[in-house]
């Protein structure tokens, strides 16, 4: 089944503590992209990359890293998580060219305390 | 920065009735494009159009755009109990980027 798996789906942390989201596709797509959902503000665009090896910064990058060392996986990392960090966080894919939109993981609700 | 503003932020009908929703932005666009996202779940794309594009059709959705007025919305018809979600609209694809950016969001809810 073509699909974009994140995990991990919950995660409850402690300011500071690094961590890695885990974002794999199975469709050989090129453009994948992170999005934090937040209450009143909608999906905000973290970082995003086009291909292996080229990543660019979306509206809301600061206090993130990213990296795109294979074509299926865009890990997203907070080196030291801060409390305006807990959102609901989504990574997407799609084919570049292609008329479609992105497919989107089902998300991971993080909390930092 | 926000650039798709939908309309109505809330909007409810009843089973079989039409739902419109617009979105308006602010500068010029490669794409746009309408997500639907039931409630804490992924969005879920329903269509993109192109920048030269004016209508598009998808089932018992229908999109327009008006790149003169910096508008799209979409239509849905004949609407079912199953089509209440929030409904996004998205920009991107300006200078070739992937920089997507959403709207917040119209709430549909179709009442049985």
């Amino acid at each position: 089944e073509a699909q974009v798996t994140q995990n991990p789906r919950y995660l409850i942390t402690v300011t500071g503590k690094k961590l890695t989201v885990t974002c794999s596709q199975n469709m050989n797509h090129e453009y994948m992209s992170w999005y934090r959902q937040d209450p009143g503000l909608g999906l905000r665009q973290i970082y995003y990359s086009m291909n292996v090896e080229v990543t660019d910064k979306g509206d809301v990058p600061e206090g993130y890293k990213v990296s795109r060392k294979e074509k299926r996986n865009f890990p997203l990392i907070l080196e030291s998580p801060s409390p305006n960090q807990t959102s609901l966080y989504f990574c997407a894919s799609r084919e570049s060219g292609g008329k479609g939109g992105y497919t989107f993981g089902s998300g991971t609700r993080l909390t930092v305390v | 920065s926000q650039q798709g503003e939908e309309d109505p932020q809330a909007l409810s009908i009843q089973e079989g009735e039409n739902a419109t929703m617009n979105c308006s932005y602010k500068t010029s666009i490669n794409n746009l494009q309408w997500y639907r996202q039931n409630s804490g779940r992924g969005l879920v794309h329903l269509i993109l159009i192109r920048s030269n594009e004016r209508e598009k059709h998808s089932g018992r959705l229908r999109v327009t755009l008006d790149t003169s007025k910096k508008s799209s919305s979409l239509l849905i018809t004949a609407s079912r109990a199953a089509d209440t979600a929030s409904y996004f609209c998205a920009t991107g694809g300006q200078g070739g980027s992937e920089k997507l950016v959403f709207g917040k969001g119209t709430k549909l809810t179709v009442n049985p």
